[in-house]
């Protein structure tokens, strides 16, 4: 268990429908990560959340949103899925304001099937 | 535009073989590199490089980064079957920008 938790690790839903995939922290960590990996596709960075703020934001489509909350979980917003999007989206987690030595800790990754 | 390049993109050897993987790098306001293993799940994490020049190792892999070249190489001495995987470099700004990985095939 890397100590970041993503729920849930599968779903399978429709094209046009709207998902939510959540995600826990490890503990202590301020910042989360979303990135999205396709089959034979590496990994591609969607957006950065530090402390319930957008920090960085990468290849993220204007269907897709974020959020953190204040207890520091975040939510991934998918809408209007398209067949695409059907991907394996993992949560990372990291802390700033410590030492980073144990660099990036990955959740197990929410697979997402769109039908 | 960043980048973040590995080679080779696949890579089949026998066990007890060494193998080299190689990942350059064009980011700008570079921090540090990172290497992570990927078999069937989430990434885990190899190794975090910051600074030129200073080898990291743990057990049979080490690394070492070039900033000046801009690039890094994972070592892997004495291979396993169990090394077979996915070994992802990142290069790390205000996000962490992944390259495609190279699968490493270990065969009995």
């Amino acid at each position: 268990d890397s100590g970041v938790t993503q729920t849930p690790k599968h779903l399978i839903t429709a094209t046009g429908q709207r998902v939510t995939l959540r995600c826990s922290p490890r503990s202590g960590d301020l910042s989360v990560y979303w990135y999205q990996q396709s089959l034979d596709q590496g990994l591609q960075f969607l957006i950065q959340y530090y402390n319930g703020e957008e920090r960085a934001k990468g290849n993220i489509l204007e269907r897709f949103s974020a959020q953190q909350f204040p207890d520091l979980h975040s939510e991934l917003n998918l809408s209007s899925l398209e067949l695409g999007d059907s991907a394996l989206y993992f949560c990372a987690s990291s802390a700033f304001h410590r030492g980073r030595e144990d660099g990036y800790t990955f959740g197990s990754g929410t697979r997402l099937t769109v039908v | 535009e960043d980048k973040v390049v590995q080679s080779p993109l696949s890579l089949v050897v026998h066990e007890g073989d060494t193998v080299t993987l190689n990942c350059s790098y064009e980011v700008t306001n570079f921090r540090s590199l990172l290497w992570y293993k990927q078999e069937k799940k989430a990434p885990t994490f190899l190794f975090m490089l910051t600074s030129s020049g200073i080898e990291k190792k743990s057990g049979r892999l080490s690394s070492i980064l070039d900033k000046k070249e801009l690039f890094s190489i994972l070592n892997i001495t004495a291979t396993q079957t169990g090394d077979s995987a996915v070994y992802l470099c990142a290069a790390e700004n205000n996000d962490m920008r992944f390259g495609a990985g190279t699968r490493l095939t270990v065969k009995p």
